[in-house]
């Protein structure tokens, strides 16, 4: 079955403490990007990745990294996860910008 | 820059009503795609529709439609017959050719509809 896995779904933490939040896909999709949703602002897209070893700013990316070491992974790291950063999160892959993308379920992160 | 408004925050009807979901873009490039994602009370993000510049044929899929109209930069979502199930929000979103720098995927804030019985 294709799809997109986050791990983990839930996650409370403390401020400060590093995390990662891994995301991986199964359809050999070229590129997979990271979103945060919060309340009245829609998704903004944090990092994106056109392949391995390629990856981009998107309109949010203070306070976050990424790795696109190999095709099928893309983790979002919060090396200094701050409250701000609580939000629902989802990564995404496509094979390419024009076509749909397919989404994770989601991580919600709670920082305290 | 890109930049699709959904100036609708907040729709409720009643059930069997139309309505329509507004969505307007803002872009400089002559090739680009605009696409609809329904995000259900569960909140997974769901694929609906993926339109490109060069094709402003309407589409009709069952009880939903989609107007492109480029003249006005908008390409609107209307649900015909409403049903409950139908309550989600709804985001419009708006991206460049894969050969483009900068090819961010720019969603718009999302609206956020209620059908009630």
């Amino acid at each position: 079955e294709a799809q997109v896995t986050q791990n983990p779904r839930y996650l409370i933490t403390v401020t400060g403490k590093k995390l990662t939040v891994t995301c991986s896909q199964n359809m050999n999709h070229e590129y997979m990007s990271w979103y945060r949703q919060d309340p009245g602002l829609g998704l903004r897209q944090i990092y994106y990745s056109m392949n391995v070893e390629v990856t981009d700013k998107g309109d949010v990316p203070e306070g976050y990294k990424v790795s696109r070491k190999e095709k099928r992974n893309f983790p979002l790291i919060l090396e200094s996860p701050s409250p701000n950063q609580t939000s629902l999160y989802f990564c995404a892959s496509t094979p390419d910008t024009n076509t749909e993308a397919f989404f994770g379920q989601g991580t919600r992160l709670t920082v305290v | 820059a890109q930049k699709v408004t959904q100036a609708q925050t907040e729709i409720s009807v009643v059930e069997k009503e139309d309505v329509t979901l507004d969505c307007v873009y803002e872009t400089r490039d002559t090739t680009y795609y605009l696409f609809w994602y329904k995000q259900p009370p569960s909140g997974e993000l769901v694929f609906l529709i993926r339109r490109n510049s060069f094709d402003e044929q309407n589409e009709i899929s069952g009880r939903y439609s989609w107007n492109f109209q480029k003249s006005t930069s908008s390409f609107n979502f209307t649900i015909t017959a409403s049903q409950v199930v139908d309550s989600a929000v709804y985001f419009c979103a708006l991206s460049r050719p894969p050969s483009y720098r900068d090819d961010k995927i720019i969603f718009g804030k999302g609206t956020r509809l209620h059908i009630l019985p």
